[in-house]
């Protein structure tokens, strides 16, 4: 009865490096959703996919950040060239589908750029 | 903008006491509400949720109201105990679109 999963929990990258953010929803959930948190602040949306589908990527920086959720495996969130400005708790929530409006959230990928 | 916010960013409570955390939103289109407790280095973790076409919802030891009118959604915790200690955060969801949107917080304090 495994809840969404993140890995890796802490991420130091130093600047210019990529960093690479998994997330595995809960069993049976096929919508995936990733959001950003800076300190003292409430969660931002970034991207929300569906299998092999990215259906709202409204909240992603244009440049340098990306997401996929492939067929077999986690979703990825990706962001290249990382500066301190990314420095952030990143989550990942689940639902089970589109009208199921309930999302379940992983434990969160802190990253750190120094 | 925000267009979900909290009136205050901290409550401290008694132990054993009623808690009630409040938070207003702006968008008359949003149809679903959603309650998250946070604890330091976690994940948010649901609470309680409550659709636009309702008034009152109840949980264990919680209960959400939503007021329609005044665009305003508070939670309350009864009998408040020390695990209640975390971050509190109101979400909201617009009609027609699926992910959500946060408000800035409320950090719960228990006193024993």
């Amino acid at each position: 009865n495994a809840g969404v999963m993140q890995n890796p929990r802490h991420l130091v990258r130093r600047r210019g490096q990529e960093a690479r953010l998994r997330c595995s929803p809960m069993k049976g959930h096929s919508h995936v959703y990733w959001y950003r948190q800076l300190p003292e602040e409430g969660l931002k949306f970034m991207v929300y996919l569906q299998k092999e589908n990215i259906i709202d990527e409204s909240g992603m920086p244009k440049e340098r950040f990306s997401a996929e959720f492939p067929k077999e495996g986690p979703s990825i969130l990706r962001i290249q060239q990382v500066v301190r400005g990314d420095s952030a708790a990143y989550f990942c929530a689940s639902s089970w589908g589109q009208t199921s409006y309930e999302q379940y959230f992983g434990p969160g990928t802190r990253l750190t750029v120094t | 903008g925000e267009s979900v916010g909290l009136h205050l960013p901290t409550l401290s409570v008694q132990e054993g006491d009623n808690s009630i955390i409040n938070c207003a939103y702006s968008n008359s289109a949003s149809d679903y509400f959603i309650w998250y407790k946070q604890e330091s280095g976690k994940g948010p973790q649901f609470i309680i949720d409550i659709r636009s076409n309702m008034d009152k919802r109840q949980g264990q030891r919680v209960t959400v109201l939503l007021n329609k009118t005044v665009k305003h959604l508070s939670l309350q915790i009864a009998a408040t105990q020390p695990g209640d200690s975390a971050v509190y955060f109101c979400a909201e969801k617009i009609r027609g679109d699926y992910k959500l949107s946060f408000g800035a917080g409320t950090t719960v304090t228990v006193r024993a």
